[in-house]
């Protein structure tokens, strides 16, 4: 069955430090994957998908095939990087997108 | 550009009770999706509406009804609420539903039923 697991409820990091959020999957198929990210008091909103092969705020993330993974990276931390991220797969045979049930991120300063 | 509006931004209700959430775009986008969410759990799809005049049920649509009034408007309701209901609801919509086809989110609806 098609899943995304995002291993880390909360992560909790100093501001400069690197971040990566986990997330892997389970899909039989060929795999499109996004991250989404929800600010305070913000809707949630994409951040980056993985088909774009771009760098947004910073943040990087590479499909992991091998490994079924598709973490989310940043070098350096910054205290805006704090919010909710979730990791979404779509299911290319009725194009929904399978949710994460995310990650907290808190950059300390 | 207000994007996707979802109203109410709050509500209680009392079991067996019925109400109405309504999503509004103007973006004029194609797709529009319900979503709730829980503790703990990522976002799950209720219902969906590929284009104006179509709609189906997602993942967990038991409880639930739907309406694509027109191809702005896209509203979700509860005929007889249960406690299980109680979430936190989001509204969203995209160009289409492709691959790649980004989605817009409302600022979500807190739902507790009593």
């Amino acid at each position: 069955a098609q899943r995304v697991t995002q291993p880390e409820k909360l992560l909790s990091v100093f501001k400069g430090a690197p971040v990566e959020l986990k997330c892997n999957y389970s899909y039989s198929g060929s795999p499109e994957l996004f991250w989404y990210v929800q600010y305070s008091r913000q809707r949630l909103q994409l951040l980056l998908r993985h088909i774009s092969r771009e760098s947004i705020k910073g943040f990087t993330a590479d499909l992991n095939k091998g490994e079924t993974s598709f973490h989310l990276k940043k070098p350096f931390a910054q205290e805006e990087d704090s919010a909710m991220y979730y990791c979404a797969l779509r299911d290319d045979s009725n194009y929904q997108l399978i949710w994460g049930a995310g990650t907290k991120l808190i950059i300390k300063p | 550009n207000a994007g996707v509006t979802q109203t109410p931004k709050f509500q209680v209700l009392k079991t067996g009770q019925s109400m109405t959430l309504q999503c509004a775009q103007d973006m004029n986008h194609n797709s529009m999706y319900w979503y709730r969410q829980d503790p703990g759990m990522g976002l799950r799809l209720i219902y969906y509406s590929a284009s104006e005049g179509t709609t189906d049920k997602g993942e967990v649509p038991n409880g639930y009804n739907v309406s694509r009034l027109n191809k702005r408007e896209f509203s979700l309701r509860l005929e007889s609420a249960a406690p299980s209901q109680t979430s936190v609801y989001f509204c969203a919509s995209s160009v289409e539903t492709g691959i790649n086809a980004e989605a817009f989110f409302g600022q979500g609806t807190r739902l507790t039923v009593v």
